[in-house]
């Protein structure tokens, strides 16, 4: 059973840092991309980043380039996503999910991420 | 990058068909056939309810079907169920080798 669980969310000052991470486990991580899809309170769904299994290729939304770094630990499952610079418009609950043909087949449950002073 | 475009919401009744359209550009949905579709329940992570314009994973009802026509993607609900009241969202893959995400459609069930 494929299994995604994001952790390190929690509230954050403007212009702060935090680092998500998403513990993969059920399916051979290493061999699938991985993205991650934000939701502000009472938005809908955006998409924010991607990286391949291998974890050479990375790709951003025009909203969080320069700010987010995506990075992954095939050796230990472990998907990452640096936020540095965060603004108030980041406020929003952070989705891990796992690729298949560039469509996210599995969800994490989320953590929620709060840009506040 | 802009999000492609859904109804805000489309209602039916128990047992009728409804259908959500979700209109992008030449740059995602019109070139690629990975076009994707989620259901959302309120406070709860997204579940794939179709794959690849309109496959359909396995678990999911085949009530859902998808289908493409163009630039817009649409999500067809068949005998609709009082269960299927959510949010729906389309994607697509993009020429940018990003992903987009639709604005969303609540489906209420009268």
């Amino acid at each position: 059973e494929v299994q995604l669980w994001e952790s390190g969310g929690g509230l954050v000052q403007p212009g702060g840092s935090l680092r998500l991470s998403c513990a993969a486990s059920g399916f051979s991580f290493s061999n699938y991309a991985m993205s991650w899809v934000r939701q502000a309170p009472g938005k809908g769904l955006e998409w924010v980043s991607v990286i391949s299994g291998r974890g050479d290729n990375a790709y951003y939304a025009d909203s969080v380039k320069g700010r987010f770094t995506i990075s992954r630990d095939n050796s230990k499952n472990t998907l990452y996503l640096q936020m540095n610079s965060l603004r108030a418009e980041d406020t929003a609950v952070y989705y891990c999910a796992k690729e298949h043909d560039r469509q996210n087949d599995y969800w994490g449950q989320g953590t929620l991420v709060t840009v506040s002073s | 990058q802009s999000a492609l475009t859904q109804p805000a919401s489309v209602s039916g009744s128990p047992g009728q068909s409804i259908t959500i359209s979700c209109t992008g550009t030449s740059s995602d949905v019109g070139t690629y056939n990975f076009v994707s579709w989620y259901q959302q329940h309120p406070g709860k992570a997204p579940k794939l309810m179709i794959s690849d314009v309109s496959n359909r994973p396995s678990g999911v009802s085949n009530r859902f079907s998808g289908s493409k026509s163009g630039n817009t993607a649409s999500l067809t609900i068949s005998g609709l169920q009082a269960e299927d009241e959510a949010d729906y969202y389309c994607s697509s893959y993009t020429s940018s080798k990003t992903g987009v995400f639709g604005t969303g459609t609540k489906v209420t069930v009268l």
